[in-house]
């Protein structure tokens, strides 16, 4: 059984462009999550997918959009990268509803951006 | 706030029982609260969540008290693979704080 898989694992970019991440959760899941991670920090959290909507979104500005697909894998996009852009990018996928507390969080091992 | 607070870093001898104290003061009646590892390089594991009770699965024990604002990770016997950053989230779709660093000792 595959568990959450993430791709590509690394990416160069450079300021200003835009780029995609992609995700496959878990077999069974339908609800997606995206963190960041700076070095050194723990994962920030930047939106959550479900039922192909964004549900919930934390801290993050507009450049960061995301979408889920009808097979539940969802895509992050990031527009006009800046260099603090820099991170590990890291997919959660979880099964249920969406405000469910009772649902631990299966990651990926992320996708390694780096913007110059 | 929805944050929880932990020591920046811990040391613990192989095979000693390792235990990771959280607090989480702060918490509401519905939150659960959830404990993640990370290995260098690589995305968080799930290790243990609960509510109110003390939760026991193959990885770790989980101690909360009484009046929910605080808990403690139980690793029994620590091996050298269980060196990570340990993270405890009170509402893990919000930030994780930069965690416990656990380092296993030989």
């Amino acid at each position: 059984d595959a568990g959450v898989t993430q791709s590509p694992t690394h990416l160069i970019k450079t300021r200003g462009q835009q780029v995609t991440l992609r995700c496959s959760p878990k077999s069974g899941h339908d609800t997606v999550s995206w963190y960041q991670q700076a070095l050194g920090q723990g994962p920030q959290f930047i939106f959550q997918y479900y039922e192909e909507e964004e549900r919930q979104r934390g801290n993050f500005p507009d450049r960061f959009s995301g979408h889920q697909f009808p097979n539940y894998s969802s895509e992050l996009n990031v527009n006009a990268l800046l260099l603090g852009d820099s991170a590990l990018y890291l997919c959660a996928s979880s099964p249920g509803r969406v405000d469910s507390y009772n649902s631990p969080l299966h990651f990926g091992n992320g996708t390694r951006l780096t913007v110059t | 706030d929805a944050k929880t607070t932990q020591p920046p870093s811990m040391d613990c001898a192989e095979g000693r029982a390792a235990n990771l104290p959280c607090n989480h003061s702060t918490i509401s009646g519905n939150e659960y609260v959830y404990w993640y590892r990370q290995i260098h390089s690589q995305g968080p594991q799930y290790i243990i969540h609960g509510l109110k009770n003390n939760e026991t699965n193959e990885m770790a024990s989980l101690i909360i008290t009484e009046d929910r604002k605080s808990s403690t990770l139980i690793l029994p016997h620590a091996t050298l693979r269980d060196t990570a950053v340990y993270f405890c989230i009170r509402n893990e779709k919000l930030t994780f704080g930069t965690g416990t660093r656990l380092t296993i000792i030989p």
